[in-house]
């Protein structure tokens, strides 16, 4: 069955670090998205992704942040010089075309830490 | 804005009794609606949806939920839990009348079940 696959599972860095997380969409979907969950809170929307522009994005995506699909597989999340407040579980999700192709498809996480 | 609201952070049942997990949205229009389920160190599973027709729609696992327009809620049952059912769920909402339609979630309900 296909899977979205994020790597790595873990992440750890220092703060002011680069991080870039990666993610591989199901093949044949269109929209992707990003969705980080601070442990102990609820999961929030940070940017969703379509025909190779950011489509929309929260208020929580920051010029710290920006997506890229730089090939036909990847979809990645930069965080150009991280904060303590960025250690949460990040998710990755994808989403076929077409109105009734409501469910987007999770991928397992990213766990980012920062010390 | 469209919100979700999950009232309680944790629902505690014994094996074999009712689980009932409460969600309710906000919204002008019905969305549609989705339960996700997380289990510890895992991503984001989907256990149902509704989307339009019937408003009882059954998932995977046992778990069934009811959409009612008039309460503005998607509360989520199954008549027997089980041990394995100990996991964290997420109600979410989709917005059928904005373009890219991101999810909307509540803040999670922690479900325990006790032998």
């Amino acid at each position: 069955e296909p899977e979205v696959t994020q790597t790595p599972s873990h992440q750890v860095t220092q703060m002011g670090q680069e991080v870039i997380l990666r993610c591989v969409p199901i093949s044949n979907h269109l929209y992707f998205y990003w969705y980080r969950q601070i442990l102990g809170q609820k999961v929030e929307f940070l940017v969703s992704f379509y025909n190779n522009e950011i489509s929309e994005k929260s208020e929580i995506f920051d010029d710290q942040f920006s997506v890229e699909r730089p090939d036909g597989s990847n979809f990645t999340l930069k965080i150009r010089s991280t904060k303590l407040e960025d250690s949460a579980m990040y998710f990755c999700a994808s989403r076929p075309s077409g109105l009734m192709n409501t469910e987007a498809f999770f991928g397992q996480g990213t766990r980012l830490t920062v010390v | 804005a469209q919100s979700v609201t999950q009232l309680g952070s944790h629902v505690s049942v014994s094996e074999g009794a009712l689980v009932l997990l409460r969600c309710n949205y906000s919204s002008s229009v019905p969305p549609y609606l989705f339960w996700y389920v997380q289990y510890p160190n895992q991503g984001l599973q989907l256990l149902l949806k509704y989307t339009t027709g019937a408003t009882l729609v059954k998932g995977i696992n046992g778990f069934e939920a009811e959409f009612k327009k008039s309460e503005t809620s998607f509360h989520l049952t199954k008549p027997s839990a089980h041990m394995s059912d100990a996991a964290e769920y997420f109600c979410a909402a989709l917005g059928v009348n904005t373009g890219f339609q991101k999810l909307v979630f509540g803040t999670g309900t922690r479900l325990l079940v006790s032998p």
